[in-house]
């Protein structure tokens, strides 16, 4: 079964750093470019940032660049997102999904979505 | 950056009606244009991609066409399990916007 599971999520105070994971499984990680999505409670979705099959390509949103930083370990089938410098606007469920193609600005589609992982930012 | 806008928002229908959305770019985007839809508390789910092609598994009841700047999703005989919200994303060029959503819900 084709499966992404994000982890890492939780209550933190506004500056202070969070990072998040995304275990893949059910098919090869390294064949394919890797994303972050958000969405505020009640909103739409927001991409956050890419990462292509081999790390050699990342991009990200304007509301984020600078402050988070996306990477991946293909050994471990694993995405990640490190966020600093956080605020209540970053407060969202954050999704990881699978990209169609091995480079993130492929024009590819996110065939693969997981369930998410809820970021509150609070004092 | 390239912009997307949906409309309606928001429409409500019933059970066997013909629905359609459209989803409009800033400028033009090819046929690098994909659909998800989100039920509540769930994670969104690939609906189309490419503007027209379906994904295994997505009922022929969807479909998707345009390019360039304007496309359209049209369900011809909406089902229960189809009340939902439905987003449109442009992958033509960083960032990958998503259109603030079309949320159908039952007349």
């Amino acid at each position: 079964e084709v499966r992404l599971v994000e982890s890492g999520g939780g209550l933190v105070q506004p500056g202070r750093s969070l990072r998040l994971s995304c275990a893949a499984s059910g098919f090869t990680f390294d064949d394919y470019a890797m994303h972050w999505v958000r969405q505020a409670p009640g909103k739409g979705l927001e991409w956050v940032s890419g990462i292509s099959w081999n790390s050699g390509s990342v991009g990200y949103a304007d509301s984020v660049k600078g402050r988070f930083t996306i990477s991946r370990d293909n050994a471990k089938n694993s995405l990640y997102l490190q966020m600093n410098s956080l605020s209540a606007e970053d407060t969202a469920f954050y999704f990881c999904a699978k990209d169609s193609f091995p480079i993130f600005f492929g024009h590819g589609a996110f065939d693969i979505w997981g369930q998410g992982t809820m970021v509150s930012v609070s004092s | 950056d390239i912009q997307l806008t949906q409309s309606p928002s928001s429409l409500s229908a019933s059970v066997g009606d013909r629905v359609t959305i459209t989803c409009r770019a800033s400028q033009s985007i090819s046929g690098y244009l994909n659909w998800y839809q989100q039920t509540p508390g769930k994670a969104p789910k690939l609906l189309i991609y490419a503007a027209s092609t379906l994904p295994s598994g997505v009922p022929s009841r969807f479909s998707g066409s345009g390019s360039g700047t304007d496309f359209t999703l049209t369900i011809t005989s909406l089902q229960p399990e189809d009340f939902a919200t439905y987003y449109c994303q442009q992958s033509y060029s960083t960032p990958f916007p998503f259109g603030p959503g079309t949320k159908v819900d039952i007349k």
